[in-house]
């Protein structure tokens, strides 16, 4: 099974600057016969169920505001929102799709400082 | 516009089996999967399957294997998560989500449904 984890459990960043958040898997979510990361990212808020953010990696989902953006390939993924937002507090997982059973990180806190 | 609305909260004894549904619309429901991802108190998530809503194939969890069901119903696009033989570390709180082609990241999510399990 591939084990995400995420980089930093927590994190405390001041209303208009960068948060960055990292995802590492234990193997490669590369797809070579399509160069596919299989990698997404969530949001998930109190009491919400998870929002998808990002998927292939760096794929913005519609109606996400440009500020989130995701990199990364093969084992280490980053997902940056540029300019914090009181509304980006949250707890935010990546995900692999790339075999099953499909894992997640185990979540990073983002709260503002 | 895309909508999963899910079966309310149950309580449920330690053995006992509890069936999840998770109803779809906006969409034509024959052309995507759906996922079940719980989520215990306070904790991370994890994935528990998959259904084809086309065919009802199925890709479990090993580690529920034997436990856990999911079957579609097309008459009335719903999806069922049945888990049985309940413990009480599977008080969660029971998600479906739509997958997107085939792959298993979910675009849109029901809102949940609490299952406790207590004696």
């Amino acid at each position: 099974d591939i084990v995400m984890t995420q980089s930093p459990d927590s994190l405390a960043v001041s209303l208009g600057e960068r948060a960055t958040i990292n995802c590492k898997s234990s193997q490669s979510v590369l797809y070579s016969s399509n160069n596919m990361n299989y990698l997404a990212w969530y949001q998930q808020k109190p009491g919400q169920p998870p929002q998808l953010l990002i998927y292939w990696a760096s794929t913005r989902e519609s109606g996400v505001p440009d500020r989130f953006s995701g990199s990364g390939s093969g084992t280490d993924f980053t997902l940056t929102i540029s300019s914090l937002q009181a509304e980006d507090v949250a707890v935010y997982y990546c995900q692999q799709y790339y075999s099953t059973p499909c894992s997640f990180g185990q979540g990073t806190k983002l709260e503002i400082k | 516009q895309v909508q999963l609305v899910q079966s309310g909260a149950e309580v449920k004894k330690p053995g006992a089996s509890v069936k999840v549904s998770c109803k779809a619309s906006g969409y034509t429901f024959t052309s995507y999967g759906i996922s079940w991802v719980r989520q215990a108190p306070g904790q991370g998530l994890e994935w528990m399957g998959w259904i084809s809503a086309y065919n009802g194939n199925t890709n479990y969890a090993q580690r529920l294997q034997g436990r856990v069901t999911m079957t579609t119903d097309t008459s009335t696009s719903t999806v069922y998560m049945e888990l049985r033989s309940l413990r009480s570390d599977d008080t969660a709180v029971y998600y479906c989500a739509r997958d997107q082609g085939g792959y298993y990241y979910g675009d849109n999510w029901g809102q949940g449904t609490l299952v406790t399990v207590s004696s």
